[in-house]
């Protein structure tokens, strides 16, 4: 059964960081690409970032463009989205999410329960 | 990047009736990389129709998905109690991925 466990949200001042990290079971974790999928409190779903199975391939929405940085480890079977600048409009619960394939170009069939992240002074 | 349009907004619908969703793109969807999902309060997404028509595993036969292009419906030819519901289409041909802004299904 495939199983992802998101972590490392929480409240965050505007400006600083927070890395969001999902742990992958029950699948190969390295032939899969993977993305982050984030929703604002009340609102819809908004993809925010992809990366490759192998990792060579990164890909991100213009919203976060050179503030955030997708990456994994898979020995550790471990996602990972290292977030800076934080805006209140990053405020939302983030989904780590599974593709169907080792390219980002597939849809996703996995999805975790989501960490939230809270950007406010 | 791809803007995803989707209507109605909300569809207020009794058990038994057929639903028909619809997800109109900004440009042409590469391959048909268009898929739907379904999302029930205080749950993750679920995947319903990838490919446009291809249904995910465990989606029971009613769901129905068609299309290609800018045009893409969705369809549950009758309803049961836990089809209602908020879904989504996303785009995942080209990057940005982007999303529709969702429809509600909701019991009338």
């Amino acid at each position: 059964e495939v199983q992802l466990l998101e972590s490392g949200g929480g409240l965050v001042q505007p400006g600083g960081s927070l890395r969001l990290s999902c742990a992958a079971s029950g699948f190969t974790f390295s032939s899969y690409a993977m993305s982050w999928v984030r929703q604002a409190p009340g609102k819809g779903l908004e993809w925010v970032s992809g990366i490759s199975g192998g990792g060579g391939g990164t890909y991100y929405a213009d919203s976060v463009k050179g503030r955030f940085t997708i990456s994994r480890d898979n020995s550790k079977n471990t996602l990972y989205l290292q977030m800076n600048s934080l805006r209140a409009e990053d405020t939302a619960l983030y989904y780590c999410a599974k593709t169907q394939g080792s390219s980002v170009y597939y849809s996703s069939d996995s999805w975790g329960q989501g960490t939230l992240v809270t950007v406010s002074s | 990047e791809i803007v995803l349009t989707q209507s109605p907004g909300t569809l207020s619908l009794s058990p038994g009736e057929r639903a028909t969703l619809s997800c109109r793109a900004s440009q042409s969807v590469s391959s048909s990389y268009l898929a739907w999902y379904q999302q029930k309060p205080g749950q993750a997404p679920r995947l319903v129709i990838y490919g446009a028509s291809s249904r995910a595993t465990g989606i029971p036969d009613r769901f129905s998905g068609s299309g290609s292009g800018t045009d893409f419906t969705l369809t549950i030819s009758r309803l049961e109690p836990e089809d209602f519901a908020v879904y989504y289409c996303q785009q995942y041909g080209s990057s940005p991925q982007t999303f529709g802004q969702g429809t509600k299904l909701e019991i009338k």
